[in-house]
């Protein structure tokens, strides 16, 4: 079945060490999204891609990055995690042809950061 | 720009009740509207979707949505509740013109179904 799969499932990274967490997907979207989602909150959309178009959301921290080195692949990067970084990061797809198709997401990182 | 209130960040209801989760919103032009379901520690799941053709929009699980553009509204309701769809519902909103179909996130309404 087409998916988008996150890796790992759950992560544990010290304090200030560089961690990366990896998307893929086999529906061929052209759009890969990246999500933010603390405890009980709504998911904030960090950056996006629109096929090897970066786009930044004004107020996600330098400390994120992304990259895209494919149409299958998505990786995260947090240079210097720290405590307030620990959430669930949701890596989604789309594309924008169907703009109304709505998202597909994968199962989510968690992060927790010690 | 746009949004989406979802009122009440809690629901109970029995098993079998009616689910009735509401979600207004606002756009300054015509909205796609989305409503998710996300279980403890798993993505979101698409339940369904409005893209301006019919008004009321059939989901999976046996959900419906109704848009109704005079009250901005997008709620979403389920005849009879089971205990299989307690979780997460998040509402979201993108407009038809926006750049790489980017959505808004409700605060979501925990669904908690009572045996």
């Amino acid at each position: 079945d087409a998916m988008v799969i996150q890796n790992p499932r759950y992560q544990v990274t010290q304090f200030g060490k560089p961690v990366t967490l990896s998307c893929s997907q086999t529906l061929n979207h052209n759009v890969m999204y990246w999500y933010q989602q603390k405890s009980s909150q709504a998911p904030k959309l960090l950056f996006h891609y629109y096929d090897k178009d970066f786009n930044n959301e004004a107020d996600t921290p330098d400390n994120f990055q992304s990259r895209r080195p494919n149409t299958s692949f998505c990786f995260l990067d947090i240079r210097s995690p720290g405590l307030g970084d620990a959430a669930m990061y949701l890596c989604a797809t789309s594309r924008v042809s169907q703009g109304a198709g709505g998202y597909t997401f994968g199962s989510g990182t968690r992060l927790t950061v010690v | 720009a746009q949004s989406v209130t979802q009122l009440g960040s809690h629901v109970s209801v029995s098993e079998g009740a009616l689910v009735l989760l509401r979600c207004n919103y606002s756009s300054s032009v015509p909205p796609y509207l989305f409503w998710y379901v996300q279980y403890p520690n798993q993505g979101l799941q698409l339940l369904l979707k409005y893209t301006s053709a019919a008004t009321l929009v059939k989901g999976i699980n046996g959900f419906e949505a109704e848009f109704k553009k005079s009250e901005t509204s997008f709620h979403l309701t389920k005849p009879s509740a089971h205990m299989s769809d307690a979780a997460e519902y998040f509402c979201a909103v993108s407009d038809q013109n926006t750049n790489a179909g980017k959505s808004t996130f409700g605060d979501g309404t925990t669904l908690t179904v009572k045996p």
